[in-house]
């Protein structure tokens, strides 16, 4: 099965800041990699998909990029409201799916 | 608006199976795949396969294979997804999911607590 790693696991950031997750697999998955959000005690929530699109009604802030192998998540600038687990997902075979281990993002 | 709306909690004993629902509404059922993922207290999300409402083709997560059958309900929009031969390592909250392109998880269950004890 495909690995996600990604990094950093914690991440302690401030409001306005710019910031970038990376994800990275264990063989190369084309564009077919997705990042979602998960706030405490909600359900994830759809960020980027096919590497670099954005979902509707998720602010441009966030953006993604990366093929093959190497993946990044940035966040333009910080807003309280981003402060949260984003975790990367691989689909090159959508009968086996994988989860990356996730990255916190607190408050500096 | 699309909903899934899954079971209850629960509360098993080692050695035990359990089985949960995931009703589905708001869009055309067979449209869709729906996905199965669970996480366990402070941990991240695990898959644990798919399943295809359109014909009820299932894959499951290697992980999770002869010990996971998946099933659905057309008539009643509802997907299951059984876990047998428990542990503590298999509690978790277990979420449904639809996905969009047979990958994209687009609407997520509001998730069932398993709690394996004895």
């Amino acid at each position: 099965a495909i690995q996600l790693t990604q990094s950093p696991s914690s991440l302690s950031a401030s409001v306005g800041d710019r910031v970038t997750i990376t994800c990275r697999a264990s063989q190369g998955i084309s564009s077919a990699l997705a990042w979602y959000q998960q706030k405490p005690g909600k359900t994830p929530n759809l960020l980027i998909y096919h590497a670099s699109n954005l979902e509707s009604g998720v602010p441009s802030r966030f953006s993604g990029s990366g093929s093959g192998t190497d993946f990044t998540l940035t966040i333009s600038s910080l807003q309280p409201e981003d402060f949260a687990t984003y975790y990367c997902q691989q689909f090159n075979s959508y009968v086996q799916v994988t989860f990356g281990q996730g990255t916190r993002l607190e408050m500096k | 608006q699309v909903q899934l709306v899954q079971s209850g909690a629960e509360v098993k004993e080692p050695g035990a199976s359990v089985k949960v629902s995931c009703k589905a509404s708001g869009y055309t059922f067979t449209s869709f795949y729906m996905h199965w993922v669970r996480q366990a207290p402070g941990h991240g999300l695990e898959w644990l396969g798919i399943n295809n409402p359109n014909g009820g083709g299932t894959s499951y997560a290697q992980k999770f294979q002869g010990r996971v059958t998946m099933t659905r309900d057309t008539s009643t929009s509802t997907v299951y997804m059984e876990l047998s031969s428990l542990t503590s390592d298999d509690t978790a909250v277990y979420y449904c999911a639809r996905a969009r392109a047979a990958s994209l998880l687009d609407f997520w269950g509001q998730g069932t607590l398993v709690t394996v004890s004895s």
